[in-house]
């Protein structure tokens, strides 16, 4: 069962540049959470934003959450090479620790 | 990668052969939860664990086995029942944020290959 769909599925663009993934939900969630995953390692956790928050900032992450669209987004400011990754959100399931990914959006910051 | 780690980071199995994954964290975190990753595609749940000696079964659990005797330790087994075994397999350990939700925390993966 998948909760999450990021959007777009992979993307491409200079060091320097901004960069904006979204993800949206289908039920209601009381938090929602960004990993980052490098290629062939294991996922690390970014941010985590709760339910009656609409936005929040981390170093150069800023992450959104509209509950009324059941959207969020992950905004990356002044990208790096070391930026490239893939990009995966996570809601609540069933129990309150379980979660569940979408797919994912691939970033590549070309140097 | 945290305090939990993965072993072997690649392993290879003929098919029919049952292969056991080991996982272990040093977290002191009460759960526990295995992850397959098939390329290009999020992380499935294959089996979870809330406390020792206790654990569920997630999205695809047909085809694997767990045991959680020790708080430590998690490993997972693939049977010879899993019709798809390779994949690159994920355990996570979790924690209980200040925010009140769940973070979890993952080990570097193991790739197993089934030939």
């Amino acid at each position: 069962s998948q909760q999450g769909e990021e959007d777009p599925q992979a993307l491409s663009i200079q060091e320097g540049e901004n960069a904006t993934m979204n993800c949206s939900y289908k039920t209601s969630i009381n938090n929602l959470q960004w990993y980052r995953q490098n290629s062939g390692r294991g996922l690390v956790h970014l941010i985590l934003i709760r339910s009656n928050e609409r936005e929040k900032h981390s170093g150069r992450l800023r992450v959104t959450l509209d509950t009324s669209k059941k959207s969020s987004s992950l905004l990356i400011t002044a990208s790096r090479a070391a930026d490239t990754a893939s990009y995966f959100c996570a809601t609540p399931s069933g129990g309150y620790n379980k979660l569940i990914f979408g797919a994912g959006t691939r970033l590549a910051v070309h140097p | 990668d945290g305090g939990i780690t993965q072993s072997p980071k690649y392993l290879f199995r003929k098919e029919g052969q049952n292969v056991t994954l080991s996982c272990e964290q040093n977290l002191n975190h009460d759960a526990m939860y295995w992850y397959r990753q098939d390329p290009g595609q999020g992380l499935r749940l294959i089996y979870y664990s809330q406390i020792v000696n206790d654990f569920q079964k997630g999205d695809i659990a047909e085809g694997y086995s767990v045991s959680r005797e020790k708080k430590e330790s998690f490993p997972l087994t693939v049977t010879s029942a899993q019709k798809n075994p390779t994949a690159f397999y994920l355990c996570a350990s979790s924690i209980l944020h200040s925010s009140g939700a769940y973070e979890q925390y993952f080990g570097p993966g193991t790739r197993l290959t089934v030939t």
